[in-house]
């Protein structure tokens, strides 16, 4: 089966650095993408990675090990307007989008 | 890149009665889309996939005939729940996958509430 773990909630302080962790078990996989959601919207792309290794993308940079079923989110220079769910999905041997249920980051002044 | 409108963004209507979501793909030919659902504080479910042309595949335990989806056209689906129920309020959520960028796009997602 299919299995993505994400913590459900995580706070951090406006500049600084925060790491949302996602592992995940699966028999088929074709990348990893991570989703921004702000409260009442729909989820919006950030990244995806289907090959080992760290890809950046401005304050925004995801991580995927393959081997170990792990991936992460790194999000540099915080700023309020992160205060989001953050959406960990597995694409699976079908092409099907599997869900994690989401970090939420508060981000405090 | 890829855009895809969803419409109405907010609706509220009374039980027994049917509402029509329309997701429609901008700039580009979208032969699939996902359907999802969303409750409050939980993650996306998937409720069926409509392939231009053809039947739309429902999730288990997802009713057909009340989960009504359309897809007409490489740049139209729709959704149209039909004698809806106070707990089908939910967010409603269409997606199509970005070939481009290997991505999912989402539509902007409706709000229904059923009163």
């Amino acid at each position: 089966g299919q299995n993505i773990d994400q913590p459900t909630e995580m706070t951090a302080t406006e500049g600084a650095i925060v790491q949302i962790n996602c592992t995940y078990q699966t028999s088929g996989f074709n990348g990893l993408f991570w989703y921004q959601q702000h409260a009442g919207e729909a989820p919006t792309f950030l990244s995806y990675n289907v090959l080992d290794g760290l890809e950046e993308k401005g304050r925004f940079s995801s991580f995927l090990s393959r081997s170990k079923g792990y991936s992460y989110l790194l999000l540099k220079e915080l700023q309020m307007k992160d205060s989001a769910s953050y959406l960990c999905a597995l694409m699976d041997s079908n092409y099907q989008l599997i869900w994690g249920a989401g970090t939420k980051l508060i981000i405090k002044p | 890149g890829a855009v895809v409108s969803q419409h109405p963004s907010r609706v509220i209507c009374k039980s027994g009665t049917s509402v029509k979501i329309e997701c429609r793909s901008l700039d580009f030919q979208a032969t699939t889309m996902f359907w999802y659902r969303q409750f409050p504080k939980q993650s996306l479910m998937l409720m069926a996939t409509s392939n231009e042309g053809s039947k739309a595949t429902y999730e288990q335990g997802v009713e057909k005939d009340k989960f009504l989806i359309n897809h007409a056209s490489l740049t139209l689906s729709t959704l149209t729940v039909t004698s809806a129920h106070p707990e089908d309020s939910s967010f409603y959520i269409c997606s199509a996958p970005d070939r481009g960028r290997g991505g999912y796009t989402f539509g902007s997602g409706t709000r229904l509430t059923v009163v």
